[in-house]
């Protein structure tokens, strides 16, 4: 149990194009959802903190107006980047937990943006 | 804000070699992780732990709170266990849910 599937795995596309990740929990309900960066031989970089039904809390430093997420359903949180560009090519991940409190943290597949 | 240091950051064994894994973190923890991320990314969940010790299959995870210190152990290391093992605590108290991730260990097993 507790499968995260996101998708794409991998998009390549112009600058200025604007792109959306999904993140679902297939097998449970995902009260929370993290989405993380990771550059390469870098450690995963938390950028935003999502709750069903709520706004996204964004880590300082993350543009919220360029990292759009929408968590609509307790089992589908979304991450939209928009106009971009070669800098935001990156490997980006999210994770879902189940509840609150100390629930393990169950990981996606990541996305791996190429920005031309 | 919690530093997590891991060690070694690359390791390279022979197959059937014990292998261990080290991490340690400067700031109280409500639990420490231990993940797995293969080659294309996506990252698997070994253990989550608080105290002791915790065993599945070939893996063994342990935890020292007082010294602040976890180890991952690998038992009869085989090829599909190269990958790189991140080592995320996450804080205590209150809302501090987030984790706080290692840069990891590359580890290489050589039939």
């Amino acid at each position: 149990g507790a499968v995260v599937s996101q998708h794409p795995s991998r998009v390549i596309c112009k600058s200025g194009t604007s792109v959306k990740i999904e993140c679902r929990s297939l097998d449970f309900q995902a009260t929370t959802m993290f989405w993380y960066r990771q550059f390469p031989k870098q450690s995963l970089m938390l950028m935003a903190t999502s709750n069903e039904g709520s706004k996204a809390t964004y880590e300082q430093g993350v543009e919220k107006d360029k990292f759009l997420i929408n968590h609509a359903s307790l089992t589908l949180s979304t991450l939209t980047v928009t106009s971009a560009h070669p800098e935001d090519s990156s490997f980006y991940i999210c994770s879902a937990q189940r509840g609150g409190g100390n629930q393990p943290q169950h990981f996606g597949d990541g996305t791996r943006l190429s920005i031309l | 804000k919690n530093e997590v240091e891991q060690s070694p950051q690359n390791l390279t064994a022979q197959e059937g070699e014990f292998i261990t894994i080290n991490c340690s973190y400067s700031v109280g923890i409500s639990a420490l992780h231990w993940l797995q991320q293969h080659p294309g990314g996506g990252i698997v969940s070994l253990f989550m732990l608080s105290s002791g010790k915790k065993k599945h299959g070939r893996l063994i995870a342990t935890i020292n709170i007082q010294e602040k210190h976890s180890s991952l152990h690998i038992t009869a290391s085989h090829p599909r266990d190269s990958a790189v093992y991140i080592c995320a605590v996450r804080g205590s108290g209150g809302s501090n849910y987030k984790l706080t991730f290692g840069k990891g260990t590359l580890l290489t097993v050589n039939p």
